[in-house]
């Protein structure tokens, strides 16, 4: 069974920095690309950020993209979401999600349940 | 980036009843697009991808279709479990865009 655990979430002062884990079991880890997916309290679903099987395909949302770095331990079959420089914007629940293809980029198939991420001050 | 619009925002509708979403893109996507169902405090699930393959374990009155920059996603004969939000996604490129979401409510 697919399981994608979510954990490092909390609440941070805008401007600080904060480390999202993901840890997967149940498929070869290694094969496959991952996303991370964020919602605001009660909002719309705003895709984030992926890293290809191999980590030689990275990709960010206009939002994210300088602030926050994806990367993945395939050896500790994990996935990691740095996020530097925290925005008040940046409050949503954050999930992580596998790949639908086998070393390929396509549409995401299994989700964790989330970590909730609260920037204030 | 390619901005995804789904219409209607909500919509309400009775068990039974044939309900359409569409989802526009604003350049084409080829077939590059998937349709989700998320219900309250729960993640999303995968409904359709490729714009037309139904997902391992979706019932058969969910379909898609479309190309290009058009696509809908059907129910037929909408049941009680489909009360839920639907989103599509563009895996085109990067960045990949949700559309905003549409509503099945109850009528």
């Amino acid at each position: 069974e697919v399981q994608l655990v979510e954990s490092g979430g909390g609440l941070v002062q805008p401007g600080r920095s904060l480390r999202l884990s993901c840890a997967a079991s149940g498929f070869m880890f290694d094969d496959y690309a991952m996303h991370w997916v964020r919602q605001p309290p009660g909002k719309g679903l705003e895709w984030v950020s992926l890293i290809s099987w191999n980590s030689g395909s990275r990709g960010y949302a206009d939002s994210v993209k300088g602030r926050f770095t994806i990367s993945r331990d395939n050896a500790k079959n994990v996935l990691y979401l740095h996020m530097n420089s925290l925005r008040v914007e940046d409050t949503a629940l954050y999930y992580c999600a596998k790949d639908l293809a086998a070393f390929g980029i396509a549409q995401l198939d299994y989700w964790g349940q989330g970590t909730l991420v609260t920037v204030s001050s | 980036a390619i901005q995804m619009t789904q219409s209607p925002s909500s919509l309400s509708a009775s068990v039974g009843d044939r309900v359409t979403i569409t989802c526009r893109a604003s350049q084409g996507i080829k077939n590059d697009l998937g349709w989700y169902q998320q219900k309250p405090g729960k993640a999303p699930k995968l409904l359709i991808y490729d714009a037309s393959r139904l997902q391992s374990g979706v019932p058969s009155r969910f379909s898609g279709s479309g190309s290009g920059t058009d696509f809908t996603l059907s129910i037929r004969s909408l049941q009680p479990d489909d009360f839920a939000t639907y989103y599509c996604l563009q895996d085109y490129n990067y960045p990949r865009t949700f559309g905003q979401g549409t509503k099945v409510e109850i009528k």
